[in-house]
């Protein structure tokens, strides 16, 4: 049974990059049929799809935050990690990691969660 | 690529059916069968309730449905229970290889 676990900062300063980490356990990250993504709810608000990373390393990215974020894999470690620059205090949001089966709309299991704040 | 389109809420009475819309376009929606919803609680992580427009992950109670027409997605959920309200989401594949949520329904049960 696949568990992820998200970690990072809870808070980010404005302008600065976001840093976090999705920690993979019950399987193996190096799996041809599963995408890893990251999804966000600002507070009080719908989710928002961000990105998703192959185990071959390659990415697909949401248009309105492609020129912002990167995602990127480490398979030796089982994990994957999602950088987003500048941001701003419209990027506070709860932060999930989520695991995608190739070929579906099943997306899951998710992450617990982590909020992020931009603040000063 | 722009947010598919629900209502901000609707609400029914218990034992009633309600049905929740999702409109995207032939970009994303109309294009594969690859749509999904989700049941989110206040505090809570989204439960997959629906996926490839109509199947049922196991444990899903059969009151939940889903269909897909055109650009539109609908969920359908029958015999109301106060257990139903909760957010609702739905989430689409789209021709640029990434996927799209819509806004997200608050049901409420009255």
């Amino acid at each position: 049974q696949l568990q992820l676990q998200e970690s990072g900062p809870g808070v980010v300063k404005p302008s600065e990059t976001l840093s976090l980490t999705c920690t993979v356990s019950g399987g193996s990250i190096n799996n041809e049929n599963y995408y890893w993504e990251w999804i966000r709810q600002p507070p009080g608000e719908g989710l928002e799809w961000i990105g998703n990373v192959y185990y071959t390393g390659s990415t697909y990215y949401s248009p309105s935050l492609k020129s912002r974020v990167s995602i990127s894999i480490d398979t030796s470690k089982n994990l994957f990690s999602l950088n987003l620059s500048s941001m701003t205090a419209a990027d506070t949001a709860i932060y999930y990691c989520v695991t995608h089966r190739r070929g579906s709309s099943w997306h899951g299991p998710w992450g617990q969660g982590t909020l992020v704040t931009v603040s000063s | 690529q722009s947010a598919l389109t629900q209502p901000a809420s609707v609400s029914g009475s218990p034992g009633q059916s309600i049905t929740i819309s999702c409109t995207g376009t032939s970009s994303d929606i109309g294009s594969s069968n690859l749509v999904a919803w989700y049941q989110q609680h206040p505090g809570k992580v989204p439960t997959l309730m629906i996926y490839e427009g109509g199947r049922r992950p196991s444990g899903v109670s059969n009151r939940f449905s889903g269909s897909r027409s055109g650009n539109t997605a609908s969920l359908t959920i029958s015999g109301l229970q106060a257990e139903d309200e909760a957010a609702y989401h739905c989430i689409s594949y789209t021709t640029n290889r990434g996927w799209v949520f819509g806004g997200g329904t608050e049901l409420t049960v009255l």
